[in-house]
């Protein structure tokens, strides 16, 4: 298995543009998610889904959509990129859809540059 | 909602030391604890979780943590680290019954650098 797989792993934007991240996993996890990590704040979480066709909010949705149309795949959005979206952003997924001691597996991250 | 402490941001020490990192968390409920190591240009890798049972959980590589309820606490230790042990530490929690999805709340992390 290849695990959880991000693309790209590098990506410089402009103020105002857009682009979406790839996230992929083949360990047929209903419960995929996106995080943000930045110095000293450790990972926030930004929107999650619990299945195909199923997402919701996180600690920090805002700037970001994302969609869920397979179980393997979980793209996030930046609709207009900002400055303070500059970040490293990682991808998650875990076999369970709900708290308990599941672990969830991530991928190599992307780190974003907003200029 | 929850929330989640690590003391120590940075901890620099010498191979063959002992290492004990902080960690406390604020949660009305029961929760599930982990502790996740970053090695530099790596992703989080799992090093620990507590659900149930025994307070003293192991896991990989030598560490160890304990969680003491009537603290909220759940501090890592390792006896003697090497070199290798060099990596940011992750204290996570996630509730462990009726929230849905299974969402983490992380600490801020913790930098650790050991000099060999």
């Amino acid at each position: 298995n290849a695990g959880v797989t991000q693309t790209p792993k590098f990506q410089v934007l402009k103020t105002g543009q857009s682009m979406t991240l790839q996230c992929a996993q083949d360990m047929n996890h209903e419960y995929m998610s996106w995080y943000r990590q930045d110095p000293g704040m450790g990972l926030r979480l930004i929107h999650y889904s619990v299945g195909a066709g199923i997402t919701d909010q996180g600690e920090v949705p805002n700037g970001y959509n994302v969609s869920r149309s397979t179980t393997e795949d979980f793209p996030l959005r930046l609709l207009s990129a900002a400055p303070s979206q500059t970040s490293v952003y990682f991808c998650a997924s875990s076999y369970s859809t709900s708290g308990n001691s599941d672990t969830q597996y991530f991928g190599p991250g992307t780190r974003l540059t907003v200029l | 909602a929850q929330s989640v402490s690590q003391h120590n941001h940075h901890v620099i020490l010498s191979e063959a030391a002992s290492l004990e990192l902080g960690c406390n968390y604020s949660y009305g409920g029961t929760v599930n604890l982990f502790w996740y190591v970053q090695y530099p240009g790596q992703h989080l890798q799992l090093l620990l979780k507590y659900f149930s049972g025994d307070p003293l959980v192991k896991g990989i590589k030598g560490f160890e943590a304990e969680f003491i309820k009537s603290k909220f606490s759940f501090n890592l230790r390792k006896p003697s680290v090497q070199w290798s042990d060099t990596a940011e530490y992750f204290c996570a929690v996630n509730a462990r019954a009726g929230a849905a999805g299974n969402k983490l709340t992380f600490g801020g992390g913790t930098r650790v650098l050991v000099k060999p």
